[in-house]
């Protein structure tokens, strides 16, 4: 079983505040990805990470920004959210003793709403 | 630019039937391919994968299929359950990123 894990799992907030999505993984996992997902969409890669102190952008342009101090700990930061940030942000780990590389671990994703 | 597609956006099945789920692919550089359930207000769960050397991989009622010279995968579900009702992603691999379909939902009828 994956051991990944995000919060808030739901937040309401108010355009202009700035915001802190977390993820932890307890897998000793190095890889570690942040997915955007809008209903009856595909999951949109917007930042990873290859180990600490490494992140990158993904494909999808993003606003937010990331940091990957710990190996386990890999939060997503919005400095100043807009109703257009509104969707949900998946968190995903992979590599380390558990499964290599093939396979992405995602944890339970936290559904942004901005008013 | 979309690198994998699932063009059916829904499968409505009856209870013990086959499910078929299909997804295309451009990307050659693609080396792993992975289907993923997802239910609502929940993150993807692995379901079943295959490497981009083989054209078949099973386990217990999932079955997928690849064919590298289409681009085309396939997963199988038989027989299918209430339970598979989900959302199934397909995604695939380059570099150790994936690339994921828009998904198909699938509703297993009683």
């Amino acid at each position: 079983e994956a051991d990944i894990y995000q919060t808030p799992r739901y937040l309401v907030i108010g355009t202009g505040k700035k915001i802190t999505l977390e993820c932890s993984q307890t897998m000793g996992h190095d890889k570690m990805y942040w997915y955007q997902q809008d209903p009856g969409m595909e999951l949109h890669l917007i930042h990873y990470s290859y180990g600490v102190n490494s992140t990158e952008k993904g494909d999808l342009s993003s606003e937010s920004t990331v940091s990957r101090i710990r190996t386990e700990h890999f939060p997503l930061t919005l400095e100043s959210a807009r109703p257009s940030h509104t969707s949900q942000y998946l968190c995903a780990s992979s590599g380390g003793r558990t499964s290599g590389y093939n396979e992405q671990f995602f944890g339970p994703g936290t559904r942004l709403t901005v008013l | 630019d979309q690198q994998v597609k699932q063009n059916s956006p829904s499968l409505s099945v009856q209870e013990g039937r086959i499910s078929i789920l299909n997804c295309d692919y451009t990307n050659s550089m693609f080396d792993y391919f992975l289907w993923y359930k997802k239910y609502p207000a929940e993150g993807p769960t692995f379901l079943i994968s295959i490497s981009s050397i083989k054209d078949k991989n099973e386990d217990g009622r999932f079955t997928v299929f690849l064919n590298k010279s289409a681009k085309h995968l396939s997963l199988h579900i038989v027989p299918s359950q209430p339970g598979d009702s989900a959302v199934y992603f397909c995604a695939a691999r380059n570099d150790y990123k994936l690339s994921f379909g828009a998904g198909t939902t699938v509703t297993v009828r009683a």
